[in-house]
């Protein structure tokens, strides 16, 4: 089956820096790399996603880039905000009708 | 337009009694998953359905789980003779088409306590 590796498993970051939570994974029959933000105590909603046939999704502070030669794919947060201290998993599909999630990221943001 | 819902949002129970849980997913969605998560830690598939067809139920832990689907609706999750162990929120997701090439639409969960 699928396999994904998600880091940092936590990050601790100032308000108004940059965050950067990177998955990689082995299968190249993938084709679907979606991010979820949790946060506590709520449900897992998506947040950006993107598909095998683009390099990087923007959508104001959040991106989402892609490399499948290197088969890692990588959340990037700028400016950020106490509202953004969550849990974030990033997820593979495509390859199995079974999505696979990352163990997850826990994102503090110090105000 | 409504979301998924799930139900009981939390439910206590003493080891060793059966509990059902239950799962509304969007009107539409072929797509089904069960997901356990206990706290603090990720998303734990369990079983999936997608329309009438057989369901994987490769990630169930035992054979005290198990779960049915009507159709594309309804679908309830059955734990037999609960375990401390099996304490952890319960979350369903539905997705528009089969496949994990989609967004999954998450439940407010349950969270199970067994004493």
């Amino acid at each position: 089956g699928e396999n994904v590796e998600q880091h940092p498993s936590t990050l601790s970051v100032q308000e108004g820096d940059s965050a950067v939570i990177k998955c990689t994974y082995s299968d190249s029959a993938s084709n679907y790399f979606p991010w979820y933000k949790q946060e506590l105590g709520k449900r897992p909603q998506l947040i950006i996603d993107i598909r095998s046939n683009v390099g990087e999704k923007k959508d104001q502070r959040i991106a989402v880039t892609l490399n499948k030669t290197a088969k890692h794919f990588s959340l990037h947060i700028t400016e950020t905000q106490p509202e953004d201290s969550a849990v974030y998993f990033c997820a593979l599909g495509g390859g199995s009708y079974i999505p696979t999630f990352g163990r997850g990221t826990s994102l503090i943001v110090h105000p | 337009g409504a979301g998924v819902s799930q139900s009981p949002s939390n439910k206590v129970t003493e080891k060793g009694k059966d509990v059902e849980l239950r799962c509304d997913p969007i009107s539409g969605h072929t797509a089904l998953y069960w997901y356990r998560q206990r706290l603090g830690q990720g998303l734990e598939f369990l079983i999936y359905f997608q329309g009438n067809s057989a369901p994987d139920k490769s990630g169930l832990p035992s054979d005290r789980f198990s779960a049915e689907r009507t159709g594309e609706s309804v679908s309830t999750l059955t734990i037999q003779r609960t375990q401390q162990e099996d304490s952890a929120v319960y979350l369903c997701a539905s997705s528009l088409q089969s496949g994990g090439g989609n967004e999954q639409f998450f439940g407010p969960g349950t969270r199970l306590t067994v004493l």
